[in-house]
């Protein structure tokens, strides 16, 4: 157990939908991150947080965007969705924000888009 | 730009056998390399870092060394188990950057 939690496990919606994905990371670490993990595009990293404010971007779709909360949580936001977005969602926290640092990751979401 | 190139799987080995998976990447400075490891339906695990050329990192009986000169994070691993069964990822982070780059993961089975 990573320390990193992640809700829903799975989640079923139709095209057009918008859903909310939802990441705590550990206890003490600052930095949240999100991945999609998908057949055609492998893993990919979408975006970081740390202490609240956005720290790096990736891969982000423009229909997509995140948060980071003062209690540390951070929510994915996926909207207008698409058949292409199914794909698991990985968070992933760390202490801060050097290069490198250990990253633990969240069992993930895996979305299906119907 | 950054990226990380794996040896293309799947790979299937009996028991006991050495592994070894290649990884080599590209990186403008001086990055930090990692192998994760995917168990069936589980989230990535980190397996080992290392941070500069050279260093050796290793865990429950795998290793990789940082080499610099071939820009490569080669995975090692003497005898395998067939616990040792999962996708494994070699990713790099680049200096004064967050984010991992991951290569397209290798699939190892272990058979009895």
């Amino acid at each position: 157990d990573s320390g990193v939690t992640q809700t829903p496990k799975h989640l079923i919606t139709a095209t057009g939908q918008r859903v909310t994905l939802r990441c705590s990371p550990r206890s003490g670490d600052l930095s949240v991150y999100w991945y999609q993990q998908s057949l055609d595009q492998g893993l990919q990293f979408l975006i970081q947080y740390y202490n609240g404010e956005e720290r790096a971007k990736g891969n982000i779709l423009e229909r997509f965007s995140a948060q980071q909360f003062p209690d540390l949580h951070s929510e994915l936001n996926l909207s207008s969705l698409e058949l292409g977005d199914s794909a698991l969602y990985f968070c992933a926290s760390s202490v801060g924000v050097t290069g490198s640092e250990t990253q633990y990751f969240g069992p993930g979401t895996r979305l299906l888009v119907l | 730009g950054n990226s990380v190139t794996q040896m293309e799987g799947p790979v299937t080995l009996s028991e006991e056998a050495f592994l070894t998976i290649n990884c080599t990447y590209t990186a403008t400075g001086y990055p930090s390399l990692f192998w994760y490891v995917q168990y069936p339906g589980e989230g990535l695990q980190l397996l080992l870092k290392a941070t500069k050329a050279d260093d050796k990192g290793s865990n429950k009986g795998f290793e990789a060394t940082y080499r610099k000169e071939t820009t490569s994070f080669h995975l090692e691993k003497g005898s395998v188990q067939v616990s040792d069964s999962a996708v494994y990822f070699c990713a790099l982070s680049e200096a004064g950057a967050n984010n991992l780059f991951f290569g397209t993961g290798t699939r190892l089975t272990v058979i009895p």
